[in-house]
């Protein structure tokens, strides 16, 4: 397999505009998780979906993040509109079931807003 | 709800150094244990892992880790550390049948070994 799969892994975007990252979970697995990384708060947890379907997203810092799995192969993470605070690196995790289970961490993307 | 605790956020050694990197968690139930590594430009990937059995648990790279239940501790040891261990190191803790399913993770220490 080839492991969890993202897109784009570098975006640069100016305030206001929309960003739409991406998420290709290793087939099979039936947990993805949205994670965003920064240094003055370290790696949290934004949402997390089981089955193709959100179970907690009190992750999600505000209404301008919103998070979709159509299918269990794609989720996206969509910011609209963006703001230079959410500048940073998100990650994209799958696992097979949880509590015991290793996620599997995508490249992430790097997003930098102007 | 649960929580993770890294005691240093920066930590330096020179090559051969021994390594140990605290990390406490918060739950008062039955918890799983990780520690996960993050090389510069890369994305985090397990070390090591534990949910049961022998509290002494081996993971790649020569690294291991001790799950003290006592103290809430699972720090990270390696006896000899090599420049190529520079890297991020984050411990994370995922609370057994609580409802819970999700990771936490610690702030995360930088190790910078330096040749």
């Amino acid at each position: 397999d080839a492991g969890v799969i993202q897109s784009p892994r570098h975006e640069v975007t100016e305030m206001g505009q929309e960003v739409t990252l991406r998420c290709k979970p290793i087939s099979g697995h039936d947990y993805l998780f949205w994670y965003r990384q920064t240094m003055m708060r370290g790696l949290e947890l934004l949402i997390y979906f089981n089955n193709n379907v959100p179970i907690d997203d009190s992750g999600m810092p505000e209404d301008r993040f919103s998070a979709k799995m159509p299918n269990a192969s794609f989720s996206t993470l969509k910011i609209q509109p963006s703001e230079p605070r959410d500048s940073a690196v998100y990650f994209c995790a799958s696992s097979f079931g949880w509590s015991e289970e290793t996620q599997y961490f995508g490249p992430g993307t790097r997003l930098l807003v102007l | 709800a649960q929580s993770v605790s890294q005691h240093n956020h920066h930590v330096i050694l020179s090559e051969a150094a021994s390594l140990e990197l605290g990390c406490n968690y918060s739950y008062g139930g039955t918890v799983n244990l990780f520690w996960y590594v993050q090389y510069p430009g890369q994305h985090l990937q397990l070390l090591l892992k534990y949910f049961s059995g022998d509290p002494l648990v081996k993971g790649i790279k020569g690294f291991e880790a001790e799950f003290i239940k006592s103290k809430f501790s699972f720090n990270l040891r390696k006896p000899s550390v090599q420049w190529s261990d520079t890297a991020e190191y984050f411990c994370a803790v995922n609370a057994q049948n609580s409802g819970y399913s999700t990771l936490t993770f610690g702030k995360g220490t930088m190790l910078l070994v330096s040749p």
